[in-house]
């Protein structure tokens, strides 16, 4: 039973133009929500959180959306830049502040 | 500050042989954690430890998954006998609390292991 899901496995992208992640998510108990990237041969590193009280958090170039009602949040990137190519997980926090992570999305910004 | 460190990169062996991986976590943090991630999936929480103890091994497979923190810095994670599924990256995570993860843990470059 997947908590968190990103459906999709890959998203290419023109460098420059907004690169949107999505995430979907079934427990609305969820406190927490945070972005990691993750190049390969790399650990994941942490981007930005949002809040469940909040609906908008940003930092810089990236912008995390989260809708309550649909379960669904979303990371901007804009513009995007080919540093950016990197696999982005989404990530919930449950109530015993454990991480429950999504599969992954594949960000590919072409020049 | 020197980030969290794994050994080793890679490993490959073959099936029902025993493996090791070893993590030293940022100097100071009390939480370490083990993940699993299998290709195509997310991270899958294993153990965490806080300080020396146990803090949550619900998804360790006992049977053949074994870990230990003995003096509340390093730890090493072992399995045995390995299985084809075990093949994955083990990551190695550290937190100065259990309870402050909004900054984000911070996670080592994982070792890379290969059931053949």
């Amino acid at each position: 039973d997947q908590q968190v899901k990103q459906n999709s496995p890959s998203l290419s992208v023109q460098e420059g133009r907004i690169s949107i992640l999505n995430c979907d998510y079934t427990n609305s108990m969820f406190d927490y929500f945070l972005w990691y990237k993750k190049y390969p041969a790399e650990g994941p590193t942490f981007l930005i959180s949002i809040s469940s009280i909040k609906d908008k958090n940003e930092d810089g170039r990236f912008t995390v959306f989260l809708n309550k009602s649909a379960k669904h949040l979303s990371l901007h990137i804009v513009p995007s830049q080919p540093g950016d190519s990197a696999v982005y997980f989404c990530a919930a926090m449950d109530s015993n502040y454990q991480l429950i992570w999504g599969a992954g999305t594949k960000l590919i910004i072409k020049p | 500050e020197a980030g969290v460190a794994q050994s080793p990169r890679y490993k490959i062996i073959e099936k029902r042989q025993s493996v090791a991986f070893w993590c030293n976590p940022i100097s100071g943090h009390a939480t370490l954690y083990w993940y699993q991630q299998i290709l195509g999936q997310g991270p899958k929480l294993l153990i965490q430890f806080q300080n020396n103890g146990v803090v949550d091994d619900s998804q360790l497979p006992k049977d053949r998954f074994s870990a230990e923190r003995l003096k509340g810095v390093d730890s090493t994670l072992k399995i045995q006998p390995a299985k084809l599924e075990d093949s994955a990256v083990y990551l190695c995570a550290s937190s100065p609390t259990s309870l402050a993860p909004l900054g984000g843990y911070t996670f080592g470059s994982g070792t890379r292991l290969t059931v053949v």
